[in-house]
């Protein structure tokens, strides 16, 4: 079976510019979370979507945004990139109140 | 506040010693409680939890975890490490369906 899938795997930006991370959850699995892991340190949560609703944001700037799709995969968008934004951003989904499996990430280098 | 506190950053053992990693929770009642691991550029990988009940959980590659409420307490063992387990490990708690707290981490190096 296919775990989490995360594209692109990597990712140069110039400040500024938009970004859209994608993640599509493990067959099955109807909630999405997403998470910032800047170098040398533990994730920080963003979004969780359930059922293509939100259900919890972390303390992240309006510039990040997420939505959830009908097939339950997810997007995260960042507007006007800093050179903060850089960092490995991790999808992980879950069945239900239960352990969540994560993707390989993406790495986002903004230059 | 929810936080997670691993107070390794570093930690360096030999080959077939004994492990021990750290890791102290605040939380207003019983907490979730996960280890993940992540080698180098990677995602994380799920090695045990623990929700309720036997407060002595056992995961995968031989890891084990002990959960001490009275210590606030989630330390993680290994009897006898082996060099693919270095990695960077990370203690974790729920605080609703999958928002999860991470600790900073603790990397681990083995000597050969």
């Amino acid at each position: 079976d296919a775990g989490v899938t995360q594209s692109p795997t990597h990712l140069i930006k110039t400040r500024g510019q938009h970004v859209t991370l994608r993640c599509s959850p493990i067959s099955g699995h109807k909630s999405v979370s997403w998470y910032q892991q800047v170098l040398g340190q533990g994730p920080q949560f963003i979004f969780q979507y359930y059922e293509k609703e939100e259900r919890g944001r972390g303390n992240f700037p309006d510039r990040f945004s997420a939505r959830q799709f009908p097939n339950y995969s997810s997007e995260l968008n960042v507007n006007a990139l800093l050179l903060g934004d850089s960092a490995l951003y991790l999808c992980a989904s879950s069945l239900a109140l239960s352990e969540a499996f994560f993707g390989q990430g993406t790495r986002l280098t903004v230059v | 506040a929810q936080s997670v506190t691993q107070p390794d950053i570093h930690i360096t053992v030999s080959e077939g010693a004994s492990l021990e990693l750290r890791c102290n929770y605040s939380y207003g009642a019983t907490p979730y409680l996960f280890w993940y691991v992540q080698s180098p550029g990677q995602g994380l990988q799920l090695l045990l939890k623990y929700f309720s009940g036997d407060t002595l959980v056992q995961g995968i590659k031989g890891f084990e975890a002990e959960f001490k409420r009275s210590q606030s307490s989630f330390n993680l063992r290994k009897p006898s490490v082996h060099w693919s387990d270095a990695a960077e490990y990370f203690c974790a708690l729920s605080q609703g369906a999958q928002k999860l707290v991470f600790g900073q981490g603790t990397r681990l190096t083995i000597n050969p």
